[in-house]
């Protein structure tokens, strides 16, 4: 069975400074991989996607994500953080292999953007 | 804005009632897929609708059960409320049951006292 893990429970940065959010995943083969942002009281945007190719992906509001084979890992980078990024980011991981691939997601990462 | 929409957006029900949820998901797409996030935890899958027939179920008790409709609108209700199903419950569509790209709603805030 999948799972992820996202290390930090809440990251702070001040506003203008990069950003790197960790996630592991656990599953035996590649797996689609997916990064969300939740802002408080709202659902979830998809603001990334691995599926194969490229390892470096780019999504949208200036985030990137590397898949790591090596590391299973699926981390995501911003070079400069705005204030408006303040907000729950989920990682999950889907299967591959099977017709039903319902999304498993860690636990969220929250970042918290200061002056 | 994904095009999936979830009513009501909150509610408050008591212990022992039951609730149903509502979704319409996304022009286009014929599979629904529910979550339930707790606070302070990611979403967890409650189960998935592909062209009104259940096609996979999470670890959740029989009292949380669903339906798809021909137009691919979703319901989830829930039996007999407990105290721990107060949570936010998310829809996703997607165009097929691969999930490679699930649309989610604002969910529904329920709160059970």
């Amino acid at each position: 069975a999948q799972s992820v893990t996202q290390p930090d429970i809440h990251i702070t940065v001040s506003e203008g400074a990069s950003l790197e959010l960790r996630c592991n995943y656990s599953y035996g083969a590649t797996p689609y991989l997916f990064w969300y942002v939740q802002s408080p009281g709202q659902g979830l945007q998809l603001l990334l996607k691995y599926f194969s190719g490229d390892t470096l992906v780019q999504g949208i509001k200036g985030f990137e994500a590397e898949f790591k084979r090596s590391q299973s890992s699926f981390n995501l980078r911003k070079p400069s953080v705005h204030w408006s990024d303040a907000a729950e980011y989920f990682c999950a991981v889907g299967a591959r292999d099977s017709g039903n691939t319902p999304l498993v997601f860690g636990k969220g990462t929250r970042l918290s953007v200061i002056a | 804005e994904t095009g999936v929409t979830q009513s009501p957006t909150h509610l408050i029900k008591t212990r022992g009632q039951q609730v149903t949820l509502r979704c319409s998901s996304q022009s286009g797409h014929n599979t629904v897929s529910w979550y339930q996030q707790a606070l302070g935890q990611g979403p967890q899958f409650i189960f998935q609708y592909y062209r009104e027939e259940e096609n996979g179920r999470g670890n959740f008790p029989p009292r949380f059960s669903g339906l798809q409709f021909p137009n691919y609108s979703s319901e989830l209700n829930v039996n007999a409320l407990e105290l721990d199903d107060s949570a936010l419950y998310l829809c996703a569509s997607s165009a097929g049951k691969k999930n490679t790209e699930a649309f989610f709603g604002q969910g529904t805030r329920l709160t059970v006292v």
